[in-house]
């Protein structure tokens, strides 16, 4: 069972362009969404987060919008760089037993920024 | 760098082996995982552990086992590999106040 679900699976964007990336949840007992960002050899980063309080949060040029009655986030990259090149996944995380968090992960969307 | 290792990074065994990986963390967090990375269902939880001798069944459990003996290390093993289990396998430990995830650069398994 697929509990968070991200689409696209792959993207290309010109550099200067706008990446929307977009993952919705079946679970409303989720309350921690983060974004990860994957290069080619290398493990998953986090790169932004938001709790479901706020309807959007923004650092830099990575924004998330979260949409709780839709249970829809997305993760936007404006004005995409080559740099930005990665595969991105969104998770979804609550706290269960024992203070343990179960985290939810997308299926990833690979990104490709052409100059 | 979130003080974590794995190793190896790279294996090529024979279906029916035995496969042993290690993380390691100098971070002293309670919290670790293995995670599976697989084109198309991306990232996957095998077993967590929330301390010493402490663990229990993430979502793709079979096939898999896991030790804890002291904090710094989580062991995962494959009693016999098998081809399903060809994957990147990447270790994590979770954040004390953020509950993010740190990873390691991963462990690519081949078994033929």
């Amino acid at each position: 069972q697929q509990q968070v679900k991200q689409s696209p699976q792959s993207l290309i964007v010109q550099k200067g362009g706008i990446s929307i990336i977009n993952c919705a949840y079946e679970n409303t007992a989720f309350d921690y969404f983060p974004w990860y960002q994957q290069f080619p050899g290398k493990g998953p980063a986090l790169l932004i987060a938001i709790r479901p309080d706020v309807s959007e949060k923004k650092e830099g040029r990575f924004t998330i919008s979260f949409n709780k009655s839709a249970k829809q986030f997305s993760l936007h990259i404006m004005d995409s760089q080559p740099g930005d090149s990665a595969t991105y996944f969104c998770a979804a995380s609550n706290t269960g037993a024992g203070g343990y968090q179960k985290v939810t992960f997308g299926t990833g969307t690979k990104l490709q920024v052409i100059p | 760098d979130a003080g974590i290792t794995q190793s190896p990074r790279h294996k090529v065994t024979e279906t029916g082996t035995p496969v042993t990986l290690r993380c390691h963390q100098t971070e002293n967090h309670r919290y670790m995982y293995w995670y599976r990375q697989d084109p198309g269902h991306g990232l996957r939880l095998i077993h967590y552990s929330y301390g010493v001798k402490d663990t229990d069944k993430g979502e793709v459990s079979d096939g898999y086992s896991v030790s804890r003996s002291k904090t710094e290390d989580f062991l995962l093993t494959l009693e016999s590999a098998t081809s399903s289990q060809t994957s990147v396998y990447f270790c994590a430990i979770r954040g004390v106040s953020t509950g993010e995830l740190f990873f390691g650069e991963g462990s690519r398994l081949t078994v033929l």
